[in-house]
């Protein structure tokens, strides 16, 4: 079964401050990805970060970076010095590649909605 | 670089109507595009997934009878709501992967569907 969860519905964070939003999932691929977007109020989608299920290294993307815990099937995006611009809805969401026919399939998670206070 | 867009960006439609939405895969060739519907709750549901040369795979709930989609070539894809109703509604957004890429996928701005 694929799924992800982000039990957060909502967080919240004073300018400047660390941010960490949590997500977790189920799968039985070996291979996957862990995306991690942020939705605008327009509803538009923006992707900021993915960690590769093989990798043990936490990912880094300019201010986003991920705590990867494989075994526990649990991926954090932290945002460090937040920005009240950083504000949206964030969703995790899970890739899996399918390996006898390639395919793949996302799954998001419901989404943590942060507000960044200036 | 690789860009997503989709047509229209928003639009109302009469109940029972039916209204298309276009995906354009830009910078990049897309061997499969993902359709998605978010719905006001915020919720994400995979409608479909269309893989060229390959037959279209649509999620339980969804048909190709209310959902067809058309993906001519692989920068391309078309997605119909046909009788369209208020359980319709939400954001429909596009994902297209690059045939480089094994995971790369880009979203599009997504298609916002008001049913009246």
């Amino acid at each position: 079964a694929q799924r992800v969860t982000q039990v957060q519905p909502t967080g919240s964070s004073q300018w400047g401050e660390e941010v960490t939003l949590d997500c977790s999932y189920e799968t039985s691929e070996y291979f996957y990805r862990i995306f991690w977007y942020r939705q605008l109020f327009s509803g538009e989608m923006v992707f900021l970060i993915y960690q590769p299920s093989f990798d043990t290294q936490n990912q880094r993307s300019g201010r986003y970076s991920v705590v990867f815990q494989k075994s526990f099937k649990s991926i954090s995006l932290v945002i460090s010095a937040s920005q009240p611009e950083d504000s949206g809805t964030y969703f995790c969401a899970l890739s899996e590649l399918k390996p006898r026919t390639g395919g793949y399939k996302v799954v998001f998670g419901s989404g943590t909605r942060l507000l960044v206070s200036p | 670089g690789a860009l997503v867009y989709q047509y229209p960006r928003r639009t109302i439609c009469k109940s029972g109507t039916s209204m298309r939405m276009e995906c354009q895969a830009v910078g990049f060739q897309a061997t499969s595009v993902a359709w998605y519907r978010q719905s006001p709750q915020k919720t994400f549901e995979l409608i479909a997934l269309s893989t060229v040369n390959s037959a279209i795979k649509y999620e339980q709930n969804f048909t190709q009878e209310k959902f067809p989609i058309s993906h001519p070539n692989l920068s391309f894809s078309s997605m119909t709501v046909l009788n369209a109703y208020l359980e319709d509604r939400g954001l429909y957004l596009c994902g297209a992967r690059d045939r480089r890429a094994t995971y790369e996928q880009y979203f599009g701005p997504g298609t916002r569907l008001t049913v009246l």
